[in-house]
């Protein structure tokens, strides 16, 4: 069965970090490219972050630049995110989602369950 | 800029059919979008990717019941034989060069 399984979300204090992973399975997962998706509080779906399959190819969305880092381990079929500074309004589910291609920049295809981020004091 | 606008919300009856729109900003109608499902309280489902000439591939598992079709800078989401377990939000999405992933706001469709 093709799944994603995110984990690592909790409550945080502001200027806090955490690191968010996505576990793979099903999929030869060295072949896809990897986004997080997150989803505020009774808000719509925002893009956070993308990764190629080899991880050459790193784009990030406005409001999480220089703040949060994506990564990868195709060993372990791993997804990361790596969220530094964080802010009230980063707090959301945040979900992994396999793209179509290899490279960035098609649809996402799979969906993890998600995690949640609480940024509070 | 790329924007994708849907209706907030859209209604219709059991058994009924409802057809659900995701409008590409100007400058972008040749672009693909993909149309993804979130039940309440759950992750959101893949159910197909859309090109500009109505073209479509589904999700595994996705039912005949759900196609889709376009028009210009429109992306369109029919659902048939609307059942009450389609009662959930559903969002378009589209990617541009960069690549930046753009989601529309969503369209909350309530089953009557």
């Amino acid at each position: 069965e093709v799944q994603l399984v995110e984990s690592g979300g909790g409550l945080v204090k502001p200027g806090g970090s955490l690191r968010l992973s996505c576990a793979a399975s099903g999929f030869t997962f060295s072949s896809y490219s990897m986004n997080w998706v997150r989803q505020a509080p009774g808000k719509g779906l925002e893009w956070v972050s993308s990764i190629s399959s080899s991880s050459s190819y790193i784009y990030y969305a406005d409001s999480v630049k220089g703040r949060f880092t994506i990564s990868r381990d195709n060993a372990k079929n791993s997804l990361y995110l790596q969220m530094n500074s964080l802010r009230a309004e980063d707090t959301a589910v945040y979900y992994c989602a396999r793209d179509i291609a290899a490279r960035p920049g098609d649809a996402f295809d799979i969906w993890g369950q998600g995690t949640m981020v609480t940024v509070s004091s | 800029q790329l924007v994708l606008t849907q209706s907030p919300s859209a209604s219709a009856s059991l058994g009924a059919s409802v057809k659900l729109t995701c409008t590409l900003s100007s400058g972008h109608s040749s672009y693909a979008i993909a149309w993804h499902q979130q039940q309440p309280e759950k992750g959101p489902r893949y159910l197909m990717k859309l090109n500009s000439d109505g073209s479509h591939s589904k999700g595994d598992g996705i039912p005949d019941r759900f196609s889709g079709s376009s028009s210009g800078a429109e992306r369109y989401l029919t659902i048939s034989s609307l059942q009450s377990e389609d009662e959930a939000d559903y969002y378009c999405q589209t990617w541009g060069t960069g690549t930046h992933v753009v989601f529309g706001g969503g369209t909350k469709l309530t089953v009557l």
